[in-house]
């Protein structure tokens, strides 16, 4: 089946830095690439949708300033977390859709657990 | 997309059929029932999907009533790793929004020896 990955699979960083995070499309070509972050014990929430080579469109309550994402090419998004702070800790998640099949199905990393200390 | 109502949590005993239901009395006509699990801290892993019709995969089987105002995941004999949170979403592939997927709560099934 189609693959997805992440990476880093964790980070920690301190107050005020920047983190990057990747999702490449491994076998397959993404022309969108959905964001999501999951706080402990609850449900993922979707952030942004990352259309690649236009700008990413973000849900209602994401600051897109904070939460960067560039869909440079058909295999890969990044997300970066800007200015982390410890409420920023949190597990991202990214899904992807091959844009050659028909069946609509995404397809998720292994997620990435980001710390800010 | 339409909303959907599951069981907060489930018990199934190992190698048991699980069933999980899922409402979604909403559903319109060109939305599709997706069912992705997630064990934890991993990353959501798709199971099944269907329009109205029943079906069936190596990982589960997908039954759609009727009117398609409610379905049931079966996972015909639960083992201890299928112990999981279970998504149950309703939504159209490829509308407008892209076919983004939104998840509600789902339902934690715990599998017990």
């Amino acid at each position: 089946g189609a693959v997805v990955s992440q990476h880093p699979s964790w980070v920690i960083c301190k107050s005020g830095t920047s983190v990057k995070i990747e999702c490449r499309s491994l076998d397959f070509q993404a022309t969108t690439m959905f964001w999501y972050r999951q706080f402990p014990k609850q449900s993922l929430m979707l952030m942004a949708t990352s259309n690649e080579g236009s700008k990413a469109t973000y849900e209602q309550g994401v600051e897109k300033d904070k939460f960067l994402i560039n869909h440079a090419s058909l295999t890969l998004s990044t997300l970066t977390v800007t200015s982390a702070h410890p409420e920023d800790s949190s597990f991202y998640i990214c899904s992807a859709r091959d844009r050659a099949a028909n069946t609509g199905e995404l397809f998720f990393g292994e997620g990435s657990r980001l710390t800010v200390l | 997309d339409a909303k959907t109502t599951q069981p907060t949590s489930m018990d199934c005993a190992e190698g048991r059929a699980a069933n999980l239901p899922c409402n979604h009395s909403t559903i319109s006509g060109n939305e599709y029932v997706y069912w992705y699990r997630q064990i934890h801290s991993q990353g959501p892993q798709y199971i099944i999907h269907g329009l109205k019709n029943n079906e069936t995969n190596e990982m589960a089987s997908l039954i759609i009533t009727e009117d398609r105002k409610s379905s049931t995941l079966i996972l015909p004999h639960a083992t201890l790793r299928d112990t999981a949170v279970y998504y149950c979403i309703v939504r159209v592939p490829y509308s407008s929004n892209t076919g983004k997927l939104i998840f509600g709560q789902g339902t934690t099934l715990q599998v017990k020896p």
